[in-house]
């Protein structure tokens, strides 16, 4: 059974510097892994999807790498800004009985600090 | 283009009593997903559609949640005889097709008291 956990589950940093939040997930077979950004009270919003076979995608601040066989990925914000604080969840999409459905962490809580 | 809605965005029931929540996703996708998210957690898996149809519904904690997609687009979670422990935030999200990226709508709020 997949499990999927990130580490530390809060984290405050002052403004200006660089954001690196882990995921870790048991099981190697899967198919992609997906980054999102919940904001309080709100739904999720997708950040960055890695398919299985690829090592790392980037998006302007943000750049998540994936390393499947040591199931982890970690997730890089670069100068952190007041407006990046929410909770980041990391979520494993498995293969065949797993399809489609995403495994998610409980997410790690950020706090910038003007 | 519109996002995932939901509807409604709270819903404060009495234990015992039914309750349907909708969720309208982006036009044109044709996976629906469906989570429920407690307080400090993560989200959990219920069921997700392909079309009509429930391609995985293990996650469905018992028999009194159904969900239904009859014309592959919007979709209804149902629950009957609701729970104190069925508190949570329900989550709908869609996919262009299972495996792609997936886009979530801003949930449902279900209070059971």
């Amino acid at each position: 059974k997949q499990e999927v956990t990130q580490i530390p589950a809060a984290l405050s940093v002052p403004e200006g510097e660089n954001l690196v939040l882990n995921c870790s997930f048991t099981d190697s077979a899967i198919y992609n892994l997906q980054w999102f950004r919940q904001d309080p009270g709100k739904g999720l919003t997708s950040l960055l999807l890695i398919q299985s076979s690829q090592r790392e995608q980037t998006s302007g601040r943000l750049n998540a790498s994936l390393d499947k066989s040591s199931g982890r990925s970690t997730l890089y914000i670069a100068a952190s800004q007041p407006g990046d604080s929410a909770t980041y969840l990391c979520a494993v999409q498995g293969t065949t009985d797993s399809w489609g459905k995403l495994q998610f962490g409980a997410g790690t809580q950020v706090v910038v600090t003007p | 283009g519109a996002g995932v809605s939901q509807t409604p965005s709270n819903k404060v029931t009495e234990k015992g009593k039914y309750v349907e929540l909708r969720c309208d996703p982006i036009s044109g996708h044709t996976a629906l997903y469906w989570y429920r998210q407690s307080l400090g957690q993560g989200p959990e898996f219920l069921i997700y559609f392909q079309g009509t149809g429930a391609a995985d519904d293990s996650g469905l904690p018992n028999d009194r949640f159904f969900a239904v997609r009859p014309e592959g687009s919007v979709s209804t979670l149902k629950i009957q005889r609701t729970e104190r422990g069925d508190s949570a935030v329900y989550l709908c999200a869609s996919s262009a097709s299972p495996g792609d990226t997936q886009y979530f709508g801003p949930g449902t709020r279900l209070t059971v008291l």
